[in-house]
């Protein structure tokens, strides 16, 4: 199976600064690379995805870099703000389709100082 | 437009009760996954459904957890009878996106069990 580790665990920036989170996999077969976020009290949300054959991709202030090769994958936040603060994961997946299963990592916990 | 109402939202009981959790996702859907998460362990997948079916239950613990998806608008997680480990936060959520790679997360249900 799957083996989806990220790094760092936890991680704390300043206000305004960048974050960079790093998600690396087993399964050379992945193809979709997704980000979510989970706020205190609520279910992960997707907030950015990315294809293989496609390197890097940006909505407004967060960006996801991957690196099929080295098989890893990054999230970019920045500009950081207080409402930034929340755990992260990635979650690899081959393949189109539901029958396909997201593979999570094991979170980063980001806190943004104001 | 995807969108899943857990209840109840926070489940305490004593050890060996029965516990039900239940999910309706909002638009009725054929596929469905149930999450459990905790603390030491992170995001677990316990079984995901397809059609109304069953297709990997590989992620239930033991035999004290059954699930049942009878239609596209309905599901249950049961735990009989219910251990102290039992306890986290579970999960369900349904494939959403042009290519069903999204999984749609409820707000979970936290269940304690003393």
């Amino acid at each position: 199976g799957e083996n989806v580790e990220q790094h760092p665990s936890t991680l704390s920036v300043q206000e305004g600064d960048s974050a960079v989170i790093k998600c690396t996999y087993s399964d050379s077969a992945s193809n979709y690379f997704p980000w979510y976020k989970q706020e205190l009290g609520k279910g992960p949300q997707l907030i950015i995805d990315i294809r293989s054959n496609v390197g890097e991709k940006k909505d407004q202030r967060i960006a996801v870099t991957l690196n099929k090769t080295a098989k890893h994958f990054s999230l970019h936040i920045t500009e950081t703000q207080p409402e930034d603060s929340a755990v992260y994961f990635c979650a690899p997946k081959r393949g189109p389709g539901a029958g396909n299963m997201l593979t999570f990592g094991g979170g980063t916990r980001l806190m943004v100082k104001p | 437009d995807a969108g899943v109402i857990q209840s109840p939202r926070h489940e305490v009981t004593e050890m060996g009760q029965e516990v039900t959790l239940r999910c309706k996702p909002i638009s009725g859907h054929n596929s469905l996954f149930w999450y459990r998460q905790t603390m030491m362990r992170g995001l677990e997948l316990l079984i995901y459904f397809n059609n109304n079916v069953p297709i990997d239950d590989s992620g239930m613990p033991e035999d004290r957890f059954s699930a049942k998806m009878p239609n596209a608008s309905f599901s249950t997680l049961k735990i009989q009878p219910s251990e102290p480990r039992d306890s986290a936060v579970y999960f369900c959520a349904v494939p959403s996106g042009s290519s069903y790679n999204e999984q749609f997360f409820g707000p979970g249900t936290r269940l304690t069990v003393l």
